[in-house]
């Protein structure tokens, strides 16, 4: 079965910080995608990044990056320079295969930033 | 980004009617959507997989006669919580898969629908 691990219930990070959120997850499957989706306090879900199993190249964007370890079955999420704006529940997201698979979610973390 | 619509963002209903939601992908068409129910600071649980012009996919207990599932167009799924009752009430998120063009795999999800049954 594939599962997916957050273990840090909350964090907070203080303004323009660099704060890093944990992922874990586990499967045998060799073709798969991961994704950080983040749910402010309004609740729709927001996708931040997205990475393939497939490539070796830590996804980025913007102020947002990934540290993938495929062996590891790691996928963190580094936020740099946080804003106010980022405080959110962040969800780690895998999905098995093709564009046809359905994501499975870790439970969150609460990330709280302040000024 | 695609945009997906859910509707009502809230409702209040009387245990033991039925109350339903609707979710719209408005700019891009979508053979398959997902309904997701979320608990206070709980992640989402899948519930059903939505494919247009068939039935349902039903979680393992999710009990499909009281969770009605209808995708009868490329851009609409309704979920009918059926004889609601107060355990009934929670967040209900559903997602659209986009199927062609740009992006194509991809989901995005509505805004909610917070569900109270009194």
């Amino acid at each position: 079965a594939q599962t997916v691990t957050q273990s840090q219930p909350e964090m907070s990070v203080q303004e323009a910080e660099t704060v890093t959120l944990s992922c874990t997850y586990d499967t045998s499957e060799s073709n798969y995608y991961l994704f950080w989706y983040k749910q402010p306090p309004s609740r729709q879900m927001i996708l931040v990044i997205r990475q393939e199993a497939y490539k070796q190249q830590n996804a980025t964007e913007n102020r947002f990056s990934v540290n993938f370890q495929k062996a590891a079955k790691s996928f963190s999420l580094k936020i740099s320079d946080s804003q106010l704006g980022d405080t959110a529940m962040y969800f780690c997201a895998f999905r098995v295969g093709g564009s046809q698979g359905n994501l499975i979610f870790g439970k969150g973390t609460k990330l709280s930033v302040k000024p | 980004g695609a945009v997906v619509s859910q509707h009502p963002s809230r409702v209040i209903c009387k245990s033991g009617t039925s109350v339903k939601i609707e979710c719209r992908s408005l700019d891009f068409q979508a053979t398959t959507m997902f309904w997701y129910r979320q608990f206070p600071k709980q992640s989402l649980m899948l519930m059903a997989t939505s494919n247009e012009g068939s039935k349902a996919t039903y979680e393992q207990g999710v009990e499909k006669d009281k969770f009605l599932i209808n995708h009868a167009s490329l851009t609409l799924s309704t979920l009918t919580v059926t004889s609601a009752h107060p355990e009934d009430s929670s967040f209900y998120i559903c997602s659209a898969r986009v199927t062609s063009g740009m992006g194509t795999g991809e989901l995005f999800f509505g805004e909610g629908s917070r569900l109270t049954v009194l």
